[in-house]
């Protein structure tokens, strides 16, 4: 299957820094990358879907201003958690959307694991 | 209400038995249903992959079930492992803008 990393695998970091995130989709090319989070025992919930090339599009109550995301190539895409505060102390999980005919499946990054001190 | 419910919420076996998870669905209309296997601390990885035609698809010891008239779906492992421990998420697929609808999941637990 398609191969989709995330760096770091996890950051520890004090209240009010800024924290990016990154995720590379290793051997295929996707225009559409995803970012989600997830408490623990929680279901994934989807922050923003990243467009290569244009601006990300933010799920309901998701500060964009907070959560920049920048899809900056076909192979690329970053979440910078800006001003972190504790209560942003999550697990980010990107995954990347691979065309494959007329199917369309998502793979999931490994995940990263932020804590806000 | 979550428009994909899954149960039992945690599940313990022993290990080399069988097991069954249920997932009953709300989201119409849909493309597909999927079972993911998420490790701790890990990404989920993708176990079957259904269209709404296909009424089973198997991967190894795993065997998913969709019944789209009712809504549901199952998901079968069989002579469990102690690796099997992990938490098993279904998510349903929107039609059209091919939305991911996550559900709670459940957390299966394998002893020896």
């Amino acid at each position: 299957g398609a191969v989709v990393s995330q760096h770091p695998s996890w950051v520890i970091c004090k209240s009010g820094t800024s924290v990016k995130i990154e995720c590379r989709s290793l051997d295929f090319q996707a225009t559409t990358m995803f970012w989600y989070r997830q408490f623990p025992k929680q279901s994934l919930m989807l922050m923003a879907t990243s467009n290569e090339g244009s601006k990300a599009t933010y799920e309901q109550g998701v500060e964009k201003d907070k959560f920049l995301i920048n899809h900056a190539s076909l192979t690329l895409s970053t979440l910078t958690v800006t001003s972190a505060h504790p209560e942003d102390s999550s697990f980010y999980i990107c995954s990347a959307r691979k065309l494959q005919g007329l199917r369309e499946t998502q793979y999931f990054g490994p995940g990263t694991r932020l804590l806000v001190l | 209400k979550n428009q994909v419910e899954q149960s039992p919420q945690s599940l313990i076996i022993l290990e080399g038995k069988n097991c069954t998870l249920q997932c009953n669905y709300t989201v119409s209309p849909f493309s597909n249903l999927r079972w993911y296997k998420q490790d701790t601390g890990r990404g989920p990885v993708s176990l079957t992959i259904m269209t709404f035609s296909e009424n089973t698809k198997s991967n190894g010891r795993y065997t998913a079930t969709l019944d789209a008239d009712t809504k549901q779906s199952s998901l079968h492992i069989t002579a469990s492992q102690l690796s099997d421990s992990a938490s098993y998420i279904c998510v349903v697929v929107y039609f059209g803008n091919e939305k991911l609808t996550f559900g709670t999941g459940t957390r299966l637990t394998i002893i020896p």
